[in-house]
């Protein structure tokens, strides 16, 4: 069964750093295209990044230049690394998995971002 | 990036249909056959309905169904059920690596 479990939000000051965790269950993340979504408090869905197979990385241009994603494949884990945070990226963070079709077909539940003095 | 514009409610009654559209304000859905919308009951991650404009993974009720025209995408849920009262999103590739959402639709059942 494929399951993914974020980890490592908080509340965090304005200029602060968190690290994101996506732990992978039922298949290899390496072998796939993995993505993090975000999603503001009452707000719609919002594309952040993505890591293809082969390594290469895209950001939204929201995030570009702070955020950084990458793996582990030894502990089949994705990450998000989020740096100088601002109180618009208050969010709950979901990774999915990414398919050939450009679509997402599993997410996890999420990880709450909370950036507040 | 720019965006999809979905409207921000609707509604029917039990075994009604109901469609929700996704517009987009450039050629990003129009240019691709990469559409997807995923449904979000409070509180729960965002779960696959269609992919690829008009395709069901499996497990989804065929009551749901999508379709294209030029730039706007739509979701048809038919046979209103209870269940079906969430949020829905709608998704397209961007191009360039990047993808777009819309603002989420929250559907009433009546």
């Amino acid at each position: 069964e494929v399951q993914l479990v974020e980890s490592g939000g908080g509340l965090v000051q304005p200029g602060g750093s968190l690290r994101l965790s996506c732990a992978a269950s039922g298949f290899t993340v390496s072998d796939n295209y993995m993505t993090w979504v975000r999603q503001a408090p009452g707000k719609g869905l919002e594309w952040v990044s993505v890591l293809y197979r082969g390594g290469g990385t895209y950001y939204a241009d929201s995030v570009k230049g702070r955020f950084t994603i990458s793996r582990d494949n030894s502990k089949n884990t994705l990450f998000l690394q989020m740096d100088s945070l601002r109180p618009e990226d208050t969010a709950l963070y979901f990774c999915a998995r990414g398919t050939s079709g450009r679509f997402f077909d599993y997410w996890g539940q999420g990880s709450l971002v909370t950036v507040s003095p | 990036q720019s965006a999809l514009t979905q409207p921000p409610s609707a509604s029917g009654s039990p075994g009604q249909s109901v469609t929700i559209s996704c517009t987009a304000t450039s050629s990003d859905v129009g240019g691709y056959n990469y559409v997807s919308w995923y449904q979000q009951r409070p509180g729960k991650a965002p779960k696959l309905l269609i992919y690829e404009v008009n395709k069901r993974p499996s497990g989804v009720p065929d009551r749901f169904s999508g379709s294209k025209s030029a730039n706007t995408a739509s979701l048809t849920v038919s046979g209103l059920q209870a269940e079906d009262e969430a949020d829905y999103h709608c998704n397209s590739y961007a191009g360039g690596n990047s993808w777009v959402f819309g603002g989420g639709t929250k559907l009433t059942v009546l």
